[in-house]
């Protein structure tokens, strides 16, 4: 089975600084999907960033970026230039891509702190 | 409405109180899925619908729980003789398609905060 794991249940940054969230995961898998996900308080979760695995080429999406290491199954996020708004629990999370559904595996989550 | 709208946002129930959360995903989403969050933890998958079809209920934890989408949009969540470890936040969640090597975004609701006193 798959496993997803957050080792930061809480992290904390100042407005307009740069933090990186970590993430783990365990599968047999080559082909798979890797996400991070936000969810803000009012609990709708978004989707902030998605990796496929057979691309090597970090994924990036303005001030969001990932590092992805596939041998050592490690994907973590990093937020520039923290907004008060980036403030949530972030998931991170993984899918495998022969899936007929989009059944995601999720972490634990880290809660993101950010400090005016 | 444009997003994954489900009520009620919050239930309390008493314990041994039979309830059903509604989930009406975005329209024209074949794909639907429900996930059950417990408090401060990340969000675990309990069934999945293509259409009307449920193709995985593997992650319902008991017979006590049962998911319906009947004309393949409204789905309905029941939760017979609810126990307090039932207690959790239900999302639901749609995609527009269910099958291929990506399959969609998936789009996720406010969720249904049960409370089993």
């Amino acid at each position: 089975a798959q496993t997803v794991t957050q080792s930061q249940p809480e992290m904390s940054v100042q407005e307009a600084e740069t933090v990186t969230l970590s993430c783990t995961y365990d599968t047999s898998e080559s082909d798979y999907y890797l996400f991070w996900y936000k969810q803000p308080p009012s609990r709708q979760m978004i989707l902030v960033i998605r990796q496929e695995a057979y691309k090597q080429q970090n994924a990036t999406e303005n001030r969001f970026s990932v590092n992805f290491q596939k041998a050592a199954k490690s994907f973590s996020l990093k937020i520039s230039d923290s907004q008060l708004g980036d403030a949530a629990m972030y998931f991170c999370a993984y899918r495998v891509t022969y899936n007929a559904g989009n059944m995601l595996t999720f972490g634990g989550g880290t809660r993101l702190m950010v400090k005016p | 409405g444009a997003g994954v709208s489900q009520s009620p946002r919050y239930k309390v129930a008493k314990r041994g109180q039979d309830v059903a959360l509604r989930c009406d995903p975005i329209s024209g989403h074949v794909s639907l899925f429900w996930y059950q969050q417990a408090l401060g933890q990340g969000p675990e998958f309990l069934t999945y619908f293509q259409n009307e079809a449920q193709l995985d209920k593997s992650g319902l934890p008991s017979d006590r729980f049962f998911a319906e989408r009947p004309e393949g949009s409204v789905s309905t969540l029941k939760i017979q003789r609810t126990q307090q470890e039932d207690s959790a936040v239900y999302l639901c969640a749609s995609s527009l398609v269910g099958t291929g090597r990506w399959a969609g975004e998936l789009f996720f609701g406010e969720g249904s905060r049960l409370t089993v006193l």
